[in-house]
C-alpha cells in the first residue's frame, strides 16, 4: 500500500522568504503526483500535476520538482507571501489491483508572518 | 467554464439520520470521486463513480453509498449517522482520458450530533 509522508507537520516564516515543503511516498511506481493548497474549512485547489515522467513543473512563485527513485518530491515557494498561509497536500496516483488510486499526506500547515 | 460544486455546505444531523450530498463535476468531466476528511488529516478516498457505476472503493462501510447520474453529477448517501462521521466530504472530479490532474469542490461540512 502506498504511504505518503509530509514533513514539516507546520511551519511558521518571517514574509519574503523561500520555502522548501517535503513530500515522500513508499512506492516509486506513481502515475503522477499533485500538490494542493488548502485554506481552513475549504477544498482544496490543485496547484502543480507532475507526470511520473517529468522532474519539475512551475507556475509562478511555485516549483515541484519529483524524484521517483527516491520516493521524494519537494514543493518550493519563492519570496512568501502571508496570502500563502494555508495548508499544503501532496497526492501520489498509484496503480493498485487495475485501478488508479489517489493517496494523500496530511500536509503541511505553512503561515507566513507579515 | 464552472468548477466543481457541491451543496449544501453546511449541514446538522442527528446520530441515526440519512444524508445525502450532492456534486455536480468540472465542465469536460466524466469520473467523480468523494473523500472525507476529519480535522487536522489529508482526505480518506470513499469511492470513485464513472458511466454511472461505481468503479473503486476505499475503506468505508457499506452506510456509504453513492450514485452517478448521466450527466455525470453524483451524489453521496450516508446512513445511520455516527458521531464519527462528522466531517469535511470533498468532491473531486477529472477527466479519465486527461492528465489525471485532480478538481475539488468547496465541501460539505457535516456534524453529527
Amino acid at each position: 500500500k502506498q504511504e505518503v509522508t509530509q514533513i514539516p507537520a507546520a511551519l511558521s516564516v518571517p514574509e519574503g522568504e523561500n520555502l522548501v515543503l517535503n513530500c515522500s511516498f513508499t512506492d516509486s511506481a506513481i502515475y503522477n503526483l499533485q500538490w494542493f493548497r488548502q485554506d481552513p474549512g475549504k477544498g482544496l485547489t490543485s496547484l502543480l500535476l507532475i507526470q511520473s515522467s517529468q522532474r519539475e513543473q512551475t507556475s509562478g512563485r511555485l516549483n515541484a520538482s519529483l524524484d521517483k527513485s527516491s520516493g521524494r518530491s519537494t514543493l518550493y515557494i519563492a519570496a512568501s507571501q502571508p496570502g500563502d498561509s494555508a495548508t499544503y497536500l501532496c497526492a501520489v496516483q498509484s496503480r493498485f489491483s487495475g485501478t488508479y488510486k489517489y493517496f494523500f499526506g496530511t500536509g503541511t500547515r505553512l503561515k507566513v508572518l507579515a | 467554464d464552472a468548477g466543481v460544486t457541491q451543496s449544501p455546505t453546511h449541514l446538522i444531523k442527528t446520530r441515526g439520520q440519512q444524508v445525502t450530498l450532492r456534486c455536480s463535476p468540472k465542465s469536460g468531466h466524466d469520473t467523480v470521486s468523494w473523500y472525507q476528511q476529519a480535522l487536522g488529516q489529508g482526505p480518506q478516498f470513499i469511492f470513485q463513480y464513472y458511466e454511472e457505476e461505481e468503479r473503486q472503493r476505499g475503506n468505508f462501510p457499506d452506510r456509504f453509498s453513492g450514485h452517478q447520474f448521466p450527466n455525470y453529477s453524483s451524489e453521496l448517501n450516508v446512513n445511520a449517522l455516527l458521531l464519527g462521521d462528522s466531517a469535511l466530504y470533498l468532491c473531486a472530479s477529472r477527466s479519465l482520458q486527461g492528465t489525471g490532474e485532480l478538481f475539488f469542490g468547496e465541501g460539505s461540512r457535516l456534524t453529527v450530533l
